[in-house]
């Protein structure tokens, strides 16, 4: 079945760039997802890149994918203290949309 | 303007009892889902509807059994409650065309 792993916990300093990284095993995966949820909120889709594409900016969002090494990462520039959340990576191979979620990183960004 | 809605935002019940979710979309929305979070924040997808009709049914026991009376609405009843169902229970929605689901905020259940 499909995986999609994340490493648990990332610490930055803000003003820095976060980088989370994702790696899946689905190789039709078409789509994939960026995830954030914030203490006791619901999720929150931050970008998408479809499976054709390796790279895509959204201000200070940056999403690269190699999809030869089944790896996604999100960058986030300056990052913020708003910033400190949980982020899911997801993908989904269509049909029906199954999306199938990661197990998350937990971002904490030291002031 | 909420986009996908759930009540009850908590819920605290006993074990064994049966006790019901309510998710609402008002996005015009033609595909429903039902997803667990557990206490290590790994959410899994447990169902999907789509006009209605069941699309995804995950591994999950069939004490859990959802129920959608029209496109905006996706209910989940679940019978004889367990220690282990105490988790957040994510609704979400998405358009079948557009690869992007909506989340709401979540129902956390708590079985004693």
């Amino acid at each position: 079945g499909e995986d999609v792993e994340q490493s648990l916990f990332l610490s930055v300093r803000e003003g820095d760039s976060s980088v989370i990284n994702c790696t899946y095993t689905d190789s039709s995966s078409t789509y994939l997802y960026w995830y954030k949820q914030e203490p006791g909120a619901g999720l929150q889709l931050l970008t998408y890149i479809f499976s054709n594409m390796d790279m895509k900016q959204d201000q200070r969002l940056t999403v690269l994918l190699n999809k030869k090494d089944k790896h996604l990462s999100l960058r986030i520039a300056d990052t913020q203290t708003g910033d400190s959340a949980i982020y899911f990576c997801a993908e989904s191979a269509g049909g029906y949309q199954k999306v199938t979620f990661g197990t998350g990183t937990k971002l904490q960004v030291i002031p | 303007d909420t986009a996908v809605s759930q009540t009850p935002k908590y819920l605290v019940t006993q074990m064994g009892n049966d006790k019901s979710i309510k998710c609402e979309q008002n996005l015009g929305h033609d595909t429903m889902y039902w997803y667990k979070q557990d206490s290590k924040k790994f959410l899994k997808i447990m169902f999907s509807y789509n006009n209605k009709e069941l699309i995804i049914n995950e591994t999950v026991p069939n004490r859990f059994s959802p129920k959608s009376p029209d496109k905006a609405h996706l209910n989940l009843h679940i019978n004889s409650l367990e220690l282990g169902d105490s988790a957040v229970y994510f609704c979400a929605s998405s358009q079948a065309s557009v690869e992007t689901q909506y989340f709401g905020p979540g129902t956390r259940l708590l079985v004693l």
